[in-house]
């Protein structure tokens, strides 16, 4: 059982923008910023988002974050075949320690 | 370019004690401002933060986990280490060291290749 709540699964077609939702609560995505991982199978994760709406650089601007309240969602427009992958939300706790979401497995149909 | 690797066992029996290191190359590990961290991820399944130790020695832990976790660093090796005791099957997993920012906790940047720990007599 994850700390934060994403969806299992996500599809989109090839050009379509679709959107990834994490719901935390107050000691978490309430007071803290939010972040989202790409794993690609057999590798480990890839920021693509910190500061619930920065990209570090080289990911492309495709993908964008946004955090209102308690929760925190990714966007990826233009959907391409390579951004089939797991992605995961995480934010700092209050308890001092990081969490993180389940999952949420992206298939481009 | 900084780079890690875990190593140790692969298979640990239950209740016994899981030991990993992490080797940082191409830079000190004492160097910079950074929190070196252990982050897990079973078979099929999410991530899971374990918990982080700083370049002064001081550590943060997942409180599910508290109990029986202990990171150290070894600057004289530029090695960081992990120890989870009373090691049980829902133990098995990959597990990740990786570097992370003092500003950005949660930004990890490297990571391991990850190793896979095996709890099993």
């Amino acid at each position: 059982q994850s700390v934060l709540t994403q969806p299992p699964s996500a599809s989109g077609t090839p050009g379509q923008r679709v959107t990834i939702s994490c719901s935390g609560s107050s000691s978490n995505i309430g007071s803290n910023y939010v972040y989202w991982y790409q794993q690609l199978p057999g590798t480990a994760p890839k920021l693509l988002i910190y500061s619930n709406n920065q990209r570090p650089s080289g990911v492309p601007d495709r993908f964008s974050g946004s955090k209102s309240g308690t929760s925190g969602s990714l966007a990826i427009s233009g959907l391409r075949s390579e951004d089939e992958a797991d992605y995961y939300c995480a934010a700092w706790d209050d308890s001092l320690s990081g969490v993180f979401g389940g999952g949420t497995k992206l298939t481009v149909l | 370019q900084v780079q890690l690797q875990e190593s140790g066992p692969g298979l640990v029996k239950p209740s016994q004690t899981l030991s990993l290191t992490c080797t940082v190359s191409g830079g000190s590990i004492s160097s910079g401002s950074y929190y070196w961290s252990w982050i897990r991820q079973p078979a099929g399944k999410g991530l899971e933060w374990i918990g982080r130790i700083y370049t002064s020695g001081n550590t943060n832990y997942n409180p599910s986990l508290k109990s029986r976790v202990t990171i150290s660093v070894d600057t004289s090796k530029n090695q960081f280490s992990l120890k989870l005791s009373s090691v049980t099957a829902a133990d098995t997993a990959v597990y990740y060291c990786a570097r992370a920012s003092s500003s950005w906790y949660l930004w990890f940047d490297p990571w391991g290749q990850g190793t896979l720990v095996t709890v099993s007599s």
